[in-house]
């Protein structure tokens, strides 16, 4: 049990289509992440939020957006759903430190159940 | 998508049979985790190493830092049928701009009672 939740759990749109995914953050946690995760693969970062804006972002398209909200919570949003953007999404929250000396446990990420999408 | 290499690709053991599966990368990294996940949920932490040559333990696994930090070993001693799972290694430069995560190709791991 990681104090991440996300939703929903499943869901089914077709192509062209747009999808919102929800994920609450750990408790005390300030950071989250998102990863696509294809079947039979690893999870592949799509981006991160810190203070309400994107801080990094891997190979993925502008359809692909996100927010996070004052409380850390976040949404993914992603637009035109093709085909193969059919995968679990995976919210990770983890903390990031201001203060100088960060300490080890900021490395840390800890992940959600995911929201499995399906895209026909 | 980059993602690190992971051998072997599947395990088929034996209950108390001992386990060893590694990750390697062509970039060094100064943090390695390696995760756990089961079907249909999302990835779980097991170990984080952050120091080259580091060894660390989790009961019954053990984990170490590659000296070359482009390398990570995970052993599972004892194994027991709820070990079953998919094991994911990941690589991180903790500090930088994000704490974003490598991922390995993934080790299946299926131990026969």
């Amino acid at each position: 049990e990681t104090g991440v939740t996300q939703s929903p759990t499943h869901l089914i749109k077709t192509r062209g289509q747009q999808v919102t995914l929800r994920c609450s953050s750990q408790s005390g946690h300030n950071t989250v992440s998102w990863y696509q995760q294809a079947l039979g693969q690893g999870p592949q970062f799509i981006f991160q939020y810190y203070r309400e804006e994107e801080n990094g972002r891997g190979n993925f398209p502008p359809r692909f957006s996100g927010l996070q909200f004052p409380n850390y919570s976040s949404e993914l949003n992603v637009n035109a759903l093709e085909l193969d953007d059919s995968a679990l999404y995976l919210c990770a929250s983890s903390l990031k430190s201001t203060a100088r000396g960060q300490g080890r446990g900021t490395g840390e990420l800890f992940f959600g159940e995911g929201s499995r999408l399906t895209v026909l | 998508g980059q993602q690190l290499n992971q051998s072997p690709q599947s395990m088929f053991i034996q209950e108390g049979e001992d386990v060893s599966m590694n990750c390697t990368s062509s970039s060094i990294f100064n943090t390695w985790l390696w995760y756990k996940q089961d079907p249909g949920e999302g990835p779980v932490l097991l170990i984080a190493l952050y120091k080259a040559g580091e060894l660390t333990s989790n009961g019954r696994l053990t984990a170490q830092f590659g000296i070359t930090r482009k390398d990570s070993f995970l052993n599972i001693s004892a194994s027991i049928p709820s070990d079953v799972g998919i094991y994911f290694c990941a690589g991180q430069n903790y500090g930088g701009a994000t704490n974003k995560l490598i991922f390995g190709t993934g080790t299946l791991l299926a131990v026969q009672p």
